[in-house]
């Protein structure tokens, strides 16, 4: 399995761009990236998944570079209810021997008035 | 509501109990994952099924064990409880055996006196 890096924390102001970004050196040809969203004791919350170049919802954007060794999880215009801690996740979706669906240690973002 | 269902939602026990931890998956998911989060601690692999089959296994204490029933519904049993089992239990389901996104219930809170 591809090991993830993050950082620790981030702290950021409401209403600016928050951009996270996800070491995956080790990423293999058919792994994906995921990023979820956990609020205290809460479940993750799945945010935004890809493959390559870039991916938007109405949540985020996903940017990954050619060589996919890392990948970066933008966040626009934070609130305050984005304060919480995101993961970084890279494993093979087409897996049908089962994923273990391992999370790092997340980066706990902080946004503040 | 992400629609998997865990119960009960708190459970306070003693050292040297045993507990059984109940996890419903969304309708038509046939994955189910086990996750153990301690206070202020990462999310912890402990294992996962699909289809009624053990598929991956994480750092899953002996005196833990889990199965999945034909109606797809999951227990994980914690035997044997010490106090250092305090923690959050997370269960998640996807469609799939691999790590496409997953849906995270509102966890058990063990609480072991």
């Amino acid at each position: 399995l591809a090991k993830t890096t993050q950082p620790i924390s981030m702290d950021s102001y409401e209403g600016q761009e928050v951009n996270i970004t996800c070491s995956h050196n080790n990423i293999a040809t058919n792994d994906y990236i995921t990023w979820y969203q956990q609020f205290p004791s809460q479940g993750p919350r799945f945010i935004i998944q890809g493959y390559k170049t870039k991916v938007t919802n109405e949540v985020a954007s996903l940017f990954i570079p050619a060589d996919r060794k890392s990948s970066t999880l933008s966040l626009p215009r934070v609130s305050l209810s984005d304060t919480a801690v995101y993961y970084c996740l890279v494993g093979d979706t087409h897996n049908n021997a089962g994923n273990m669906l391992t999370f790092g240690g997340g980066t706990r973002l902080m946004v503040k008035p | 509501d992400s629609g998997v269902t865990q119960t009960p939602k708190h459970l306070i026990t003693a050292t040297g109990q045993r507990v059984t931890l109940r996890c419903s998956p969304r309708s038509g998911d046939l994955s189910v994952y086990w996750y153990q989060q301690s206070l202020d601690q990462g999310l912890q692999f402990l294992i996962q099924y699909y289809n009624g089959e053990e598929r991956a296994k994480g750092n899953i204490l002996e005196r833990f064990s889990a199965q999945q029933f034909p109606d797809l519904h999951s227990e994980l049993n914690l035997s044997s409880l010490e106090l250092g089992d305090s923690a959050l239990y997370f269960c998640a389901s996807s469609v799939a055996p691999g790590p496409i996104e997953a849906f995270f219930g509102q966890g058990t809170r063990l609480t072991v006196v």
